[in-house]
């Protein structure tokens, strides 16, 4: 059973709008949760993070929101440009075990269209 | 070097063949681990280095995967008899310590096998 989900394969958006992604997670153990970002024959490269006990965190155009009660996240981009088309992987990290056993979600394809 | 350098990028394998995947992590991250993605999926966790020692190796599919890292940098994921369900990239990543905050892992570009 997943643990991250991240329902919606891909997303389309116009330059300049704000893209929004979404991700659901079932463990409320989960400490830290963090984007990443994939392009085509890349390793997926970090993006932004939030603790557990933070709702928002913002870096540039990039805010991460944190909705414990409802154990949902989004990533917030805006204004989009073509070059965030990338796939987009929420990961989830749990309280025990190895520091950095992620649990990624299937990620999201964002396109965004000049 | 200046990023997470993995080897080969590509290979293919006939089925039953063994396999070594090589990574080579950022100069000095204690921390190293594995992680497979197949298409479609996000990245799935196999094992964890602390330095030359393997504290977590519960992702690993089967008796068949085997990592080690000798001297505590370059590291190797064996699989031996390959099945076609092995068919995947294999990720590798390095931090720098084991962190009590977010752990930011920096990835690899990934190793490709195809299994034929």
């Amino acid at each position: 059973d997943q643990q991250v989900k991240q329902n919606s394969p891909s997303l389309s958006v116009q330059e300049g709008r704000i893209s929004i992604l979404n991700c659901d997670y079932t463990n409320s153990m989960f400490d830290y949760f963090l984007w990443y970002k994939k392009y085509p024959a890349e390793g997926p490269t970090f993006l932004i993070s939030i603790s557990s006990i933070k709702d928002k965190n913002e870096d540039g155009r990039f805010t991460v929101f944190l909705n414990k009660s409802a154990k949902h996240l989004s990533l917030h981009i805006v204004p989009s440009q073509p070059g965030d088309s990338a796939v987009y992987f929420c990961a989830a990290r749990g309280d025990g075990g190895s520091q950095g056993n992620l649990i990624f979600g299937k990620g999201t394809k964002l396109s965004v269209k000049p | 070097g200046a990023g997470v350098s993995q080897s080969p990028r590509y290979k293919v394998a006939k089925r039953g063949q063994d396999v070594a995947l090589r990574c080579d992590p950022i100069s000095g991250h204690v921390s190293l681990f594995w992680y497979q993605q197949a298409l479609g999926q996000g990245p799935e966790f196999l094992t964890y280095f602390q330095n030359e020692a393997q504290l977590d190796k519960s992702g690993l599919p089967s008796d068949r995967f085997f990592a080690e890292r000798p001297e505590g940098s370059v590291s190797t994921l064996k699989i031996q008899r390959t099945q076609q369900e092995d068919s995947a990239v294999y990720l590798c990543a390095s931090s720098l310590l084991e962190l009590s905050g977010a752990n930011v892992l920096t990835f690899g570009a990934g190793s490709r096998l195809t299994v034929l």
